[in-house]
């Protein structure tokens, strides 16, 4: 059972540009959230996807952006890149059909640097 | 807002020793409280989680217990290995566990042989 996996691994972009980062959920989840974890920080929620809608979101700006797709699949955008986005961006899945298991689980995380 | 307050690492302890890493919270409601752990170049993974009050999370020889008169959700272990060397993070969540998480700035422990 593949767990929630993320791509890519490492990305580095200059500032201004706009980036994109893709995340499979957990078999079964099909709820997906992003958090952005800075260096020797804790993660900071971005937002949540369910049923492809936004469903819940953190105190980011309009940059950050997001999308699900008909798989559960999600993808974070991020526009007008700052150096201060540099940061490890993790996702985590959960499903909210079995009681069980309503907990999160992460990704590897992809990290980006903007030079 | 909800608030999640670890107390500051890194913690160096030799193996064998008694681990204590405190967590407390602030939040209305009654949240589900979590111990999240992230070992070097990896994501976060669970490591126990209780989601009523006077609950106790354990796994892996670690265990927390749900204070909500006290608002804390201290992280304990007997007797720590090297292996156990991570950052430790505490979080809190609405009731259901599903909704955003809210993040403690995690403390690192060091455990050497």
């Amino acid at each position: 059972d593949a767990g929630v996996t993320q791509s890519p691994t490492h990305l580095i972009k200059t500032r201004g540009q706009q980036v994109t980062l893709r995340c499979s959920p957990k078999s079964g989840h099909d709820t997906v959230s992003w958090y952005q974890q800075a260096l020797g920080q804790g993660p900071q929620f971005i937002f949540q996807y369910y049923e492809e809608e936004e469903r819940q979101r953190g105190n980011f700006p309009d940059r950050f952006s997001g999308h699900q797709f008909p798989n559960y699949s999600s993808e974070l955008n991020v526009n007008a890149l700052l150096l201060g986005d540099s940061a490890l961006y993790l996702c985590a899945s959960s499903s909210p059909l079995v009681k069980a298991t309503d907990t999160q689980y992460f990704g590897p995380g992809t990290r980006l640097t903007v030079l | 807002g909800d608030s999640v307050t670890q107390m500051e690492g890194p913690v160096t302890l030799s193996e064998e020793a008694f681990l204590t890493i405190n967590c407390t919270y602030t939040a209305t409601g009654y949240p589900s409280l979590f111990w999240y752990v992230q070992y070097p170049g990896e994501g976060l993974q669970l490591l126990l989680k209780a989601t009523k009050a006077d609950d106790k999370g354990s796994n892996k020889g670690f265990e927390a217990t749900y204070r909500k008169e006290t608002t804390s959700f201290h992280l304990e272990k007997g007797s720590v290995q090297v292996s156990d060397s991570a950052v430790y993070f505490c979080a809190l969540s609405d009731q259901t566990g599903r909704r955003a998480l809210t993040f403690g700035s995690g403390t690192r422990l060091q455990v050497q042989p």
